[in-house]
């Protein structure tokens, strides 16, 4: 089944830096979806990108998508330490009449105050 | 308004016992999926609700485990003669309506550990 990657598996940065993660796909999507996932809790959506735009932003988020490249960006700016979680990126997969998430194992951000 | 809920948040059983994992989704939402979070891992999909249709079961790893949705309201995920690989976390998510470009609303998961 399909299923996106994040690159890196994890990233630590200092409070205030920019974060940037990838995500890489393997096959055509109607939209891709970032999740954030704070320890011990359950999964936040994000922002939701279509196949046919190119970049979205949303606060301090920023996502871009290169369906040639079947690849995504979340680029976190001016990074706080509240920001520090596991993000991931989904994409929808149509199974039996369900529009199921396919994820990735996410990169694991650490943000040093 | 209240999120997704779920329940037990945490629980512990011996191999072999059966377990029920409750899920209360968003009130007016009408998808419902659970998911299965092994350590360090991504989500798996196990089974999907929506509506009156018949459930999406494509994603379950064995017929030890089950699932049932009255209508629109609470889930619950069964699992029988538990094994030690079933420890995980169990995520179920709900969203507003079945079409790809809803965003899915997560619970805070259940974490089973099966001794």
């Amino acid at each position: 089944s399909q299923q996106g990657e994040e690159d890196p598996q994890a990233l630590s940065i200092q409070e205030g830096e920019n974060a940037t993660m990838n995500c890489s796909y393997k096959t055509s999507i109607n939209n891709l979806q970032w999740y954030r996932q704070n320890s011990g809790r359950g999964l936040v959506h994000l922002i939701l990108i279509r196949s046919n735009e190119r970049e979205k932003h949303s606060g301090r988020l920023r996502v871009t998508l290169d369906t040639s490249k079947k690849s995504s960006s979340l680029l976190i700016t001016a990074s706080r330490a509240a920001d520090t979680a596991s993000y991931f990126c989904a994409e929808p997969l149509i199974g039996a009449g369900s529009y199921q998430l396919t994820f990735g194992k996410g990169t694991k951000l650490s943000v040093i105050p | 308004g209240a999120g997704v809920s779920q329940s037990p948040s945490n629980k512990v059983t011996e191999k072999g016992k059966d377990v029920e994992l409750r899920c209360d989704p968003i009130s007016g939402h009408t998808a419902l999926y659970w998911y299965r979070q092994r350590l360090g891992q991504g989500l798996e999909f196990l089974i999907y609700f929506q509506g009156n249709s018949a459930p999406d079961k494509s994603g379950l790893p064995s017929d030890r485990f089950s699932a049932e949705r009255t209508g629109e309201s609470v889930s619950t995920l069964t699992i029988q003669r538990t094994q030690q690989e079933d420890s995980a976390v169990y995520l179920c998510a709900s969203s507003l309506e079945d079409y790809s470009n809803q965003p899915q609303h997560f619970g805070d998961g259940t974490r089973l550990s099966i001794l």
